[in-house]
């Protein structure tokens, strides 16, 4: 089974500051691991994934994450966020094989201060 | 391609009737996922398909939840009779998994009230 935990529910931060949203996951077996982004009565979309490979992976909106397999840590960063960045975001992972199952976190809340 | 369609966007009801959410995902995606969200559970996993056939519906809450997929290109979740603590937003999301990195593409979404 799989699970993913996101520990900050909120992360208020002011606009031009840096961000860090943590994920940690815990799996049995090999997983593909995903952050989405959520903006206000939207559903989600893909922002950037880890499959294979470097394990730093990055968006094309500034966005990167670094996959650590020691501490099962997928944490999302960005060095200078925007008001537009103000979403909600959500770690996901699913098996590399067998079963398609995904599963999310809880979500963090970014709110981006002027 | 149009995306998921989700159908109704919005729905107000009243305790004891019956609620059928439909769902349209990509033509060519073989992999149909149900999820609801709210702000004390997040999002949960109620059930998923593959190649229109029920592989985990653990996530369903209780008999009163119900999903079909009748074809490749057309699904429902049917809440009968509906409650108050099923008011949520319900996504459905598709997927191709014919190579399984994919990405996961949801619907806007169907915002549910039961009153």
């Amino acid at each position: 089974a799989q699970s993913v935990t996101q520990l900050d529910s909120q992360v208020p931060v002011f606009e031009e500051a840096p961000v860090e949203l943590r994920c940690n996951y815990s799996s049995s077996v090999s997983v593909y691991l995903f952050w989405y982004v959520q903006y206000p009565n939207q559903g989600l979309q893909l922002l950037l994934k880890y499959l294979s490979g470097s394990t730093l992976v990055e968006s094309i909106n500034g966005f990167e994450a670094e996959f650590n397999k020691s501490q099962t840590s997928f944490h999302l960063r960005k060095p200078s966020v925007h008001i537009s960045d103000t979403a909600e975001y959500f770690c996901a992972v699913s098996p590399t094989s067998g079963t398609y199952k995904y599963i999310f976190g809880t979500g963090t809340r970014l709110k981006v201060l002027a | 391609d149009a995306g998921v369609i989700q159908s109704p966007r919005h729905e107000v009801t009243e305790m004891g009737q019956e609620v059928t959410l439909r769902c349209k995902p990509i033509s060519g995606h073989n992999s149909l996922f149900w999820y609801r969200q709210t702000m004390m559970r997040g999002l949960e996993l109620l059930i998923y398909f593959n190649n229109n056939v029920p592989i985990d519906d653990s996530g369903m809450p209780e008999d009163r939840f119900s999903a079909k997929m009748p074809n490749a290109s057309f699904s429902t979740l049917k809440i009968q009779p509906s409650e108050p603590r099923d008011s949520a937003v319900y996504f459905c999301a598709s997927r191709w998994t014919g190579v399984n990195t994919g990405e996961l593409f949801f619907g806007e979404g169907s915002r549910l009230t039961v009153l």
